[in-house]
């Protein structure tokens, strides 16, 4: 069973920034937070992680408590094609990915 | 682009019948994952490879099964083929099993069982 709570959905304007929380308080200590994301039926994209800090990259920014129990994703600008479905995974190297439901976020003009 | 590919991208046949998805991983990755995605069950794992052995077994049934080659290539084998297995089924790849190995995946085979 998926180890994450997420809302079901969220709707952003475009060129707004979108912050998707996940709460993964179960988390163990040597599991990473991945955040994944599915375009319509296209095989999931990975878009970031972290262990205990902050993290950015070209796509996203990641932001995780103190105490690891849960995690924002942040689209500083989204776009209609940032409209999609996104998984928050606690994850072990070497082992399989647990997905939930994610979030859908539509993003609209 | 991931670099993870797979054939065929569309798969239509019918109950009873067997099929084989085929999935290239990215350049130097050891790991093969594959995993199902159905509308009523969501994205679950079905099976791992690393460097041609089996590693863990998710929801995968006994009709269906999975080797890794020599060249690190992945077949998902599927028979006696139902009506509920039609979904979608993707792999990915990642390069070992330590670390920050990341799983990236491939555009998937979309199956249809008639």
């Amino acid at each position: 069973d998926a180890k994450t709570t997420q809302p079901p959905s969220m709707d952003c304007a475009e060129g707004r920034a979108a912050n998707l929380p996940c709460n993964h308080s179960t988390i163990s200590g040597n599991e990473y937070v991945y955040w994944y994301r599915q375009i319509h039926s296209q095989g999931p994209q990975y878009i970031i992680h972290g262990l205990k800090n902050n993290e950015t990259n070209e796509m996203a920014s990641l932001i995780i408590t103190e105490d690891r129990k849960s995690s924002t994703l942040i689209l500083p600008h989204a776009t209609l094609r940032d409209t999609a479905v996104y998984y928050c995974i606690p994850y072990q190297a070497g082992t399989a990915l647990i997905f939930g439901k994610g979030t859908t976020l539509s993003v609209s003009s | 682009d991931s670099g993870v590919t797979q054939t065929p991208k569309h798969l239509i046949t019918a109950t009873g019948q067997r099929v084989t998805l085929r999935c290239s991983p990215r350049s130097g990755d050891l790991s093969v994952y594959w995993y199902q995605q159905s509308l009523d069950q969501g994205l679950q794992f079905l099976i791992q490879y690393y460097n041609g052995e089996e590693r863990a077994k998710g929801n995968i049934l006994e009709r269906f099964s999975a080797q890794q080659f020599p060249d690190l290539h992945s077949e998902l084998n599927l028979s006696s083929l139902e009506l509920g297995d039609s979904a979608l089924y993707f792999c990915a790849s990642s390069v070992g099993l330590r670390g920050q190995e990341t799983q990236y995946f491939g555009p998937g085979t979309r199956l249809l069982v008639l």
